[in-house]
């Protein structure tokens, strides 16, 4: 069975663009998080989605936001992109929202965002 | 807020040592995860944890969650070089959404020169 995905890889923008960062979850799983992540913060939560459905977000501002379609492939937007945004942005599927043993999150490898 | 304490932040491994790190947590909690991150990769998930006092293996991987809930051990033995990596400790003191897990800053393990 084929791992979470996301696209692109690697990404250089300045500030002010925006950007739209994509994850295709392991088949069959109904839930995606999305996390971002920096070597002074640490992983941290962004928003969570289920039957797309938004059922939790993170404590960041709105210029991130994402959204799921009913094949439960996710994306997440940041606009007006400032330098801190430069980060590790993970996405996690998992198979259904609630989570517990048999319902842990698979990270995919990544979208590095750099902001210039 | 909650806190994770993750200790050590690093620490350098001769091929063939055993590892230990630990993650301590300022309330209780009633799920311990450890994931490993290799460089350019995303987090997997190393082993689980449920029940307070429940030891758990996944090859020369074993951790614990503690007695008390608020904190947890993870232990390498016979460490090899691919071993190498950021391994996060990550704790849940309630289910309801994936956001509410909260990870530790990472034990960095790397190869003595």
């Amino acid at each position: 069975k084929a791992g979470v995905t996301q696209t692109p890889r690697y990404l250089i923008k300045t500030r002010g663009q925006q950007v739209t960062l994509s994850c295709s979850p392991i088949s069959g799983h109904r839930s995606v998080s999305w996390y971002q992540q920096t070597p002074g913060q640490g992983l941290q939560f962004l928003f969570e989605y289920f039957s797309e459905t938004q059922r939790n977000k993170g404590n960041f501002p709105g210029r991130f936001s994402g959204r799921q379609f009913s094949n439960s492939r996710s994306e997440m937007n940041v606009s007006t992109l400032e330098l801190g945004d430069s980060a590790l942005y993970l996405c996690a599927s998992s198979l259904e929202w609630n989570p517990g043993p048999y319902n842990e999150q698979f990270f995919g490898p990544g979208t590095r965002l750099t902001v210039l | 807020g909650q806190q994770l304490n993750q200790s050590p932040q690093s620490m350098f491994i001769q091929e063939g040592e055993d590892v230990s790190m630990n993650c301590t947590s300022s309330s209780i909690f009633n799920t311990w995860l450890w994931y490993k991150q290799d460089p350019g990769e995303g987090p997997v998930l190393l082993i689980a944890l449920y029940k307070a006092g429940e030891l758990t293996s996944n090859g020369r991987l074993t951790a614990q969650f503690g007695i008390t809930r608020k904190d947890s051990f993870l232990n390498i033995s016979a460490s090899i070089p691919s071993d190498v990596g950021i391994y996060f400790c990550a704790g849940r003191n309630y289910g309801g959404s994936q956001g509410n897990l909260i990870f530790g800053k990472g034990t960095k393990l790397s190869v003595k020169p």
